[in-house]
């Protein structure tokens, strides 16, 4: 069976600081890896999508993640936060487009100015 | 280029109650994925829904079925309503047979049982 993990349940960053949100998957084959990003009361917005290739992924706003299969991670980063980027975060895995997504219980993130 | 739509956006109801959920996946998109997210928790998979079959069934109890209409648009009913039942349900759009294609998520409908 297919999971995820996000280790963290809320972090804090400033402003102008890097930003690194972890994520483990658990898939017996070559996954299909997301990152979602949620604002209160709102759907999940797509921040970039991990399908075969090139290692590191860009994604919108500034967000990169980068997928190692040895270390079964795909953790999201952003060289300088901005206080808008105050969110959840969602690590999601799934076997391909047709299939099921598997979602961690998110990372909450707080920007301090 | 509309995204995906559902309604309403919140609703009550009263355990023991049915309630109805619609979605109006993107222009051009042909598969159907319904989420519930309980409050603090990742989204979790109901069912996918392709052309007006169910796919795949996540584990959910039969109170939840579904449906999809010839436009696509797809429908999620929920009987016998508990508490627990309380959450956001998301629908989610994609294309089937379009190799790497994601989804495409509306912002949900907050549905509240008492």
């Amino acid at each position: 069976a297919q999971s995820v993990t996000q280790p963290d349940i809320h972090i804090t960053v400033s402003e102008g600081a890097s930003l690194e949100l972890r994520c483990n998957y658990s898939y017996g084959a070559t996954p299909y890896l997301f990152w979602y990003v949620q604002s209160p009361g709102q759907g999940l917005q797509l921040l970039l999508k991990y399908f075969s290739g090139d290692t590191l992924v860009q994604g919108i706003k500034g967000f990169e993640a980068e997928f190692k299969r040895s270390q079964s991670s795909f953790n999201l980063r952003k060289p300088s936060v901005h206080w808008s980027d105050a969110a959840e975060y969602f690590c999601a895995v799934g076997a391909g487009t047709a299939s099921k997504l598997t979602f961690g219980t998110g990372t909450r993130l707080q920007v301090t100015l | 280029d509309a995204g995906v739509t559902q309604s309403p956006t919140h609703l009550i109801k009263t355990r023991g109650q049915q309630v109805t959920l619609r979605c109006s996946p993107k222009s051009g998109h042909d598969t159907v994925s319904w989420y519930q997210q309980a409050l603090g928790q990742g989204p979790q998979f109901i069912f996918q829904y392709y052309e007006e079959e169910e796919r795949q069934r996540g584990n959910f109890p039969d109170r939840f079925s579904g449906h999809q209409f010839p436009n696509y648009s797809s429908e999620l009913n929920v009987n016998a309503l508990l508490l627990g039942d309380s959450a956001l349900y998301l629908c989610a759009s994609s294309l089937a047979g379009v190799p790497n294609y994601g989804y495409t998520f509306g912002s949900g409908t907050r549905l509240t049982v008492v």
